[in-house]
C-alpha cells in the first residue's frame, strides 16, 4: 500500500538554527507531493508542492524541498527557523486516478525555542 | 474572504445522538473532502466527492453519510455517534481530481462524552 513516512516525530530547534524534516513514501508511479503546516489551533495550511520539473522547490516563508525521486524522498528545509515556525508539519502524497485524496505522513510537531 | 469554511466549529455531544457538520467552499472547485484527524494529528482521508459524486469512501463506517446538495456544499451526517468518533474533521477541495493542491476548513472539533 501507498504509504508515507515521516521521520522525526518532534523536532526541537533554538532560532536560527537549520531545520530538515524528512519525508519518504512508498509509491512507483507519478505522484504529487505535498508539505502543509498546522500552525496550534488552526487549519492545514500548504507550505509547497511539487508536480513535476525542477526537483528544488521553493514554498512560503522561505521554505523549500528537494524531491530526489531515486530515494523516494521530498524532504522540506529552512536556512534559519524563527519562533513563528513552530507548528505541526505534514507531508503528503497525491496518486494519480486515486480520487484525489491525499496520503498524509505521521505529522512532525516543531518547536522553536526563541 | 473565507474560502472553505465550516461549522461549527466546535462539537459536544453524548453517546448516541446524531450530529451534522457543514462544509460550504467559496473557490468555485469541482472536487470536496472531508479527512478526520485523531488524537494523535494523524490524517486521513473519509470521502471524496467530485461535481456532486461520491468517488471515495475509505472504509468509513455507515454511520457517516456525506451529503453534496451542490459542488459548492459537502455536508457530513453522523449517526449514532461513539466515543471514538471523537477527533478533529477537516473539510477540503480543489480544483478537480487533478494535480490541484487541496484547500482545508478550519477544522470542527468532536468530542463525544
Amino acid at each position: 500500500a501507498q504509504s508515507v513516512s515521516q521521520h522525526n516525530h518532534h523536532v526541537i530547534l533554538s532560532e536560527a538554527a537549520s531545520l530538515e524534516l524528512g519525508c519518504n513514501y512508498s509509491y512507483g508511479g507519478t505522484v504529487n507531493l505535498f508539505w502543509y503546516v498546522q500552525y496550534p489551533g488552526q487549519h492545514l495550511q500548504l507550505l509547497l508542492k511539487y508536480f513535476s520539473g525542477d526537483p528544488l522547490v521553493k514554498g512560503i516563508k522561505g521554505f523549500e524541498a528537494e524531491f530526489i525521486k531515486s530515494k523516494f524522498s521530498f524532504n522540506l528545509r529552512k536556512p534559519s527557523v524563527q519562533w513563528s515556525d513552530t507548528a505541526e508539519y505534514f507531508c503528503a502524497l497525491k496518486e494519480d486516478n486515486q480520487g484525489g485524496k491525499l496520503i498524509f505522513g505521521q505529522g512532525t510537531e516543531l518547536s522553536v525555542k526563541p | 474572504d473565507t474560502a472553505v469554511s465550516q461549522t461549527p466549529k466546535y462539537l459536544v455531544t453524548q453517546m448516541g445522538n446524531d450530529k451534522s457538520i457543514k462544509c460550504e467552499q467559496n473557490l468555485g472547485h469541482d472536487t470536496m473532502y472531508w479527512y478526520k484527524q485523531d488524537s494523535k494529528k494523524f490524517l486521513k482521508i473519509m470521502f471524496s466527492y467530485n461535481n456532486k459524486e461520491l468517488i471515495i469512501n475509505e472504509t468509513v463506517p455507515n454511520r457517516f453519510s456525506p451529503k453534496s446538495p451542490d459542488k459548492a456544499h459537502l455536508n457530513l451526517h453522523i449517526n449514532s455517534l461513539e466515543l471514538g468518533d471523537s477527533a478533529v474533521y477537516f473539510c477540503a477541495s480543489s480544483q478537480d481530481l487533478g494535480p490541484y493542491e487541496q484547500y482545508f476548513g478550519p477544522g470542527t472539533r468532536l468530542t463525544v462524552t
